[in-house]
């Protein structure tokens, strides 16, 4: 089936310091991508969506200067942490539909932020 | 809005035991209905899906039906085993153009051997 990687899989860093996390589709193209945010034994939150060519589109209460999304070409969005800070510290998921309008998503492994 | 609720967990079951993860929805429009399991250090796979009233989704042994008049999509599975320990997370999706998911909180199964 479609497989989406992200990378790293997990980071640490210090407080004010910014983080990149990449997400790819690696057998398809993604116009669309999603990132979540999921806190220990919580749901995923969706943070944003990810639109090839044109801004994110964020949810209500995200903040869109600190998490900045860059979805440079069809197998590839970023999601940059700026500014981190200790509540920042969270596992952050991609996805993305195999197809655009088909409502099945592929999910990455995630990726642990801890910010010390 | 649209919501999705399951019921809590962990859930602790003996090997060969009956299943039931019971998940209700609120939604605006017609959703699909989706399960989906993550299992330890893995990302979340799709594990079944309904997209109209009455489907039942199905696999792996488990199955889930679409009942709209109670507004439901409980997950069952008639004799577990112990790979099947996982958190499972009840989802919908509302067809547009965004294909956004709402997911449950997840329920934390664990088999015992």
């Amino acid at each position: 089936g479609a497989v989406v990687s992200q990378h790293p899989s997990w980071v640490i860093c210090k407080s004010g310091t910014s983080v990149k996390i990449e997400c790819r589709s690696l057998d398809f193209q993604a116009t669309t991508m999603f990132w979540y945010r999921q806190f220990p034994k919580q749901s995923l939150m969706l943070m944003a969506t990810s639109n090839e060519g044109s801004k994110a589109t964020y949810e209500q209460g995200v903040e869109k200067d600190k998490f900045l999304i860059n979805h440079a070409s069809l197998t590839l969005s970023t999601l940059t942490v700026t500014s981190a800070h200790p509540e920042d510290s969270s596992f952050y998921i991609c996805s993305a539909p195999a197809l655009a309008g088909k409502d099945t998503q592929y999910f990455g492994p995630g990726t642990r932020l801890t910010v010390l | 809005g649209n919501s999705v609720t399951q019921m809590e967990g962990p859930v602790t079951l003996s090997e060969e035991a009956f299943l039931t993860i019971n998940c209700t929805y609120t939604a605006t429009g017609y959703p699909s209905l989706f399960w989906y399991v993550q299992y330890p250090g893995e990302g979340l796979q799709l594990l079944l899906k309904a997209t109209k009233a009455d489907d039942k989704g199905s696999n792996k042994g488990f199955e889930a039906t679409y009942r709209k008049e109670t507004t439901s999509f409980h997950l069952e599975k008639g004799s577990v085993q112990v790979s099947d320990s996982a958190v499972y997370f009840c989802a919908l999706s509302v067809r547009n153009r965004d294909d956004k998911i709402i997911f449950g909180k997840g329920t934390r199964l664990h088999i015992l051997p």
